[in-house]
């Protein structure tokens, strides 16, 4: 059975960088999918940051591509996401999702709130 | 971008009610949408890819169709744990992009 689960600092301050993890279990992150960041501002809807494929090459969402990293450690099964110079507008639960080179986010982690304060 | 546009934004039904949601590409993209349920607190949820394929494990009452920009995501017979917020995504071309969704309301 395919499982995320997101992990990090559920606080940031303005201006430092977000770092979350993605851990994957019951399925190989080497394998030809593609594993995702999608978040969620509170009581708003869903906004893809990005993808990472198994070759390592990512695509990154125009809005925010200049602030953002993803990476891939397939030696723990991870993959993670950086976000710096976050403010305010950054906070939101910050969900990893796998998807298929053309299909929809199928397996999703259940989402990990961070919120930009000081 | 590709936006996505979803009607309506919220909607109000009874169980047993069908209900269609529309979901509208600003271009063409073929059949590579998906269409999500998402309830409070959890993460969202597949319910149809390739516009018309149902997940599995997804109840026969969910259906979707269309192609290009138009598509649609019906509900024939509302179920108590149906009620929820549903989103499109477009998979056609980077960015990803999803619908703003539709808050489906007893």
């Amino acid at each position: 059975q395919v499982q995320l689960q997101e992990s990090g600092p559920g606080l940031v301050k303005p201006s430092e960088t977000l770092s979350l993890t993605c851990t994957v279990s019951g399925y190989s992150i080497s394998n030809a999918v593609y594993w995702g960041w999608i978040r969620q501002p509170p009581g708003k809807g869903l906004e893809w940051l990005g993808s990472i494929y198994e070759s390592g090459s990512t695509n990154y969402n125009p809005s925010v591509q200049s602030r953002i990293s993803i990476s891939m450690d397939t030696s723990k099964n991870q993959f993670s996401l950086k976000f710096s110079s976050v403010t305010a507008a950054d906070t939101a639960v910050y969900y990893c999702a796998r998807h298929e080179p053309s299909g929809g986010f199928d397996y999703w982690g259940q989402g990990s709130l961070v919120t930009v304060s000081s | 971008a590709i936006q996505l546009t979803q009607s309506p934004s919220s909607l109000s039904a009874s169980v047993g009610d069908r209900v269609t949601i529309t979901c509208r590409a600003s271009q063409g993209i073929s059949t590579a949408l998906a269409w999500y349920q998402q309830k409070p607190g959890k993460p969202p949820k597949l319910l149809i890819y390739d516009a018309s394929t149902l997940e599995s494990g997804v109840p026969s009452s969910f259906s979707g169709s269309g192609s290009g920009t138009d598509f649609t995501l019906t509900i024939s017979s509302l179920q108590p744990e149906d009620f929820a917020t549903y989103y499109c995504q477009q998979f056609k071309s980077y960015p990803i992009t999803f619908g703003q969704g539709t808050r489906l309301e007893i």
